[in-house]
């Protein structure tokens, strides 16, 4: 069955970077577009941005553009997203979800970020 | 950016009732296509994130026939019907149509 699996909880420090992996098993990786998604109690969920493993090619929310970078190795089946510049505010859950006709079909148990000195 | 509304943060409901959870977005949610792009979704702690219902009204494989999407243009609903305790979850709603894709604030169901 499809499964993304995701990393672990990261606790990291402002100004910071961290990079979050979501490994793909059950279907053909390139075959589907992957979104990621971040939660906080605050916000709710809001989308960063969508990656097309098979090209490559991505398209971001404009919120989230020079904070996310979404990448993936064809590989191992994997996808990345690296968030920068950290601020408390990037503190959240963070989602990988891969979309299947326009739906976020199966989705990964979630990354917990937490950015404090 | 489109914006959908779940007006109920929290629904109280006891097992074998029907919840409505209702959804309204913004613009229509409406393609050339003939299809709505709202697809419905359930979080429930300890579990991966769901998704229940997409084009507003199909089922996704394996999901109970108790659960039923309806609406069309802007106004969405998610139905339960017999409610069971396992339902007991957070409900989001998610518009596909247009970038960037925006989800509905959320609406929990809580057991009477």
């Amino acid at each position: 069955q499809v499964q993304l699996q995701q990393s672990g909880a990261e606790l990291v420090k402002p100004g910071t970077s961290v990079k979050l992996s979501c490994k793909a098993s059950g279907y053909t990786f390139t075959s589907n577009h992957m979104n990621w998604i971040k939660q906080t109690t605050g916000q709710g969920l809001e989308w960063i941005g969508i990656i097309n493993p098979g090209s490559g090619g991505t398209s971001y929310n404009v919120k989230f553009k020079g904070k996310a970078t979404l990448t993936v190795d064809k590989s191992s089946s994997t996808a990345f997203m690296q968030l920068s510049s950290l601020t408390p505010e990037d503190s959240a859950v963070y989602y990988c979800a891969r979309v299947d006709d326009y739906v976020m079909d199966a989705w990964g148990q979630g990354a917990s970020v937490t950015v404090s000195s | 950016q489109i914006t959908l509304t779940q007006q109920a943060e929290s629904l109280w409901v006891s097992p074998g009732e029907k919840v409505s959870i209702t959804c309204r977005a913004s613009q229509s949610l409406l393609y050339t296509d003939g299809k709505h792009y709202l697809s419905w979704y359930q979080q429930r702690p300890g579990q991966t994130t769901k998704a229940l219902i997409y084009h507003a009204s199909i089922r996704t494989d394996g999901v109970p026939t108790r659960f039923i999407g309806s609406g069309s243009g802007t106004e969405f609903t998610l139905s339960i019907e017999d409610v069971q305790p396992e339902d007991i979850a957070l409900y989001y709603c998610l518009q596909t149509l247009k970038k960037p894709w925006t989800f509905g604030g959320g609406t929990k169901l809580e057991l009477k």
